[in-house]
């Protein structure tokens, strides 16, 4: 079964970091890019940042360039976001999810979320 | 960056046909293929068209989709109690640094 699992949410304060991960089976996860797409409560859905299946493209919103890191990890099935300096606006659902191809497609896997506050 | 629009909802009654709007611009839709996606309540969000008017395995041939110029639509035919969901466009957009963008997303009621 094609799966997302994403982990790493919870509470934390304003300028802190957290990492978020993801563990991606039942795909050939190499062979595609993926991303991270996050939803404040109650609102639409936002695309946060991309990487291409060798990590040689990356991409990032306006909103979260040079505090957010995308990176994978091919051996481990694993894709990732570094996130430093959170602010309240940072808080939402973050989504990962898988490329129709490798890069520049739409994304026709996604995992279930997992939820960040950023709150004192 | 920019946003794609969309009316913030749409309904109809079972049976029914709804056409939901996506406007764009020359950078994105106007140059890329345009994906749809549906977000039923509480769950993730799940590819409904892509490539402009495809459909993934599974998804009925109830939605359709098509795109012209800066815009595209979404329709929804023999509409039924479960498509009552979020409508969400989407396309790459070919600005400084490539980046994709989501529409502001329809609220589907099935009345």
């Amino acid at each position: 079964e094609v799966q997302l699992v994403e982990s790493g949410g919870g509470l934390v304060q304003p300028g802190r970091s957290l990492r978020l991960s993801c563990a991606a089976s039942g795909f050939t996860f190499d062979d595609y890019a993926m991303h991270w797409v996050r939803q404040a409560p109650g609102k639409g859905l936002e695309w946060v940042s991309g990487i291409s299946w060798n990590s040689g493209s990356i991409g990032y919103a306006d909103s979260v360039k040079g505090r957010f890191t995308i990176s994978r990890d091919n051996a481990k099935n694993s894709l990732y976001l570094q996130m430093n300096s959170l602010r309240a606006e940072d808080t939402a659902l973050y989504y990962c999810a898988k490329d129709k191809a490798d890069y520049g497609d739409a994304f026709d896997i996604w995992g279930q979320g997992t939820m960040v506050t950023v709150s004192s | 960056q920019s946003v794609l629009t969309q009316p913030p909802s749409a309904s109809g009654t079972p049976g029914q046909r709804v056409t939901i709007s996506c406007s764009g611009s020359s950078s994105n839709i106007g140059s890329n293929t345009v994906n749809w996606y549906q977000q039923l309540p509480g769950t993730a969000p799940k590819l409904l068209i892509y490539s402009n008017n495809q459909r993934p395995s599974g998804v009925p041939d109830r939605f359709s989709g098509s795109k012209s110029g800066t815009s595209a639509s979404l329709a929804i035919s023999g509409l039924q109690s479960e498509d009552e969901a979020d409508y969400y466009c989407a396309a790459w957009d070919d600005s400084l640094n490539g980046y994709y963008v989501f529409g502001t997303g329809t609220k589907v009621t099935v009345l």
